[in-house]
């Protein structure tokens, strides 16, 4: 079966660094997608990777890895705002988005 | 941002009774999705759409259908829902099927 596994919850401190793994099991990969979900609205869009390597957004980079089925969202900087729930996707063969249940990101004054 | 809304918002109803959540985008975007979220699971696809009256399941299509008669609406219905129905919908769209989804901001059914 299609498996996209990430720890449930994390804590961090404020102007630290995080980093939320991702680790998956598809068949078949075209690209794997982060989304940020604060409590209560919608998910939106943070980063697409398709190749291997680093792709890095102002505070936020992500990172993959096709022959580990592994991926990381570093957060760097935390911010109070940062608190959400991080979810991991990958598009498997038939260009279908299998979904992590996310991992809650608390952040610590 | 993109013009995607969700209605109702709320609703609360109870077993054996037909619902219709609608999405209205004003986007037109190709694709429209349907999904449900519950806690300890990831999002899963209930529906999805590649056009006016294209359609087709996804990985939790049963006891929902859709239709899509015009670009901007795609409608989930309940014909009969079941207390295992309760959850937050969210609807998507996409302008191609590879892209980055935007998601309207969802409607929460209780199913009493």
């Amino acid at each position: 079966g299609q498996n996209i596994d990430q720890p449930t919850e994390m804590t961090a401190t404020e102007g630290a660094i995080v980093q939320i793994n991702c680790t998956y099991q598809t068949s078949g990969f075209n690209g794997l997608f982060w989304y940020q979900q604060h409590a209560g609205e919608a998910p939106t869009f943070l980063s697409y990777n398709v190749l291997d390597g680093l792709e890095e957004k102002g505070r936020f980079s992500s990172f993959l890895s096709r022959s580990k089925g592994y991926s990381y969202l570093l957060l760097k900087e935390l911010q109070m705002k940062d608190s959400a729930s991080y979810l991991c996707a990958v598009m498997d063969s038939n260009y279908q988005l299998i979904w992590g249940a996310g991992t809650k990101l608390i952040i610590k004054p | 941002d993109a013009g995607i809304t969700q209605s109702p918002r709320h609703k609360v109803t109870e077993t054996g009774t037909p619902v219709t959540l609608r999405c209205h985008q004003t986007e037109n975007h190709r694709y429209m999705y349907w999904y449900r979220q519950d806690p300890g699971h990831g999002l899963r696809l209930i529906h999805y759409s590649y056009g006016v009256k294209d359609t087709d399941k996804g990985e939790v299509s049963d006891g929902y259908s859709v239709s899509r008669s015009k670009t901007e609406d795609f409608l989930l219905t309940l014909e009969s829902a079941t207390s295992s129905q309760t959850s937050v919908y969210f609807c998507a769209i996409s302008d191609t099927d590879t892209g980055e989804l935007f998601f309207g901001e969802g409607s929460r059914l209780t199913v009493l």
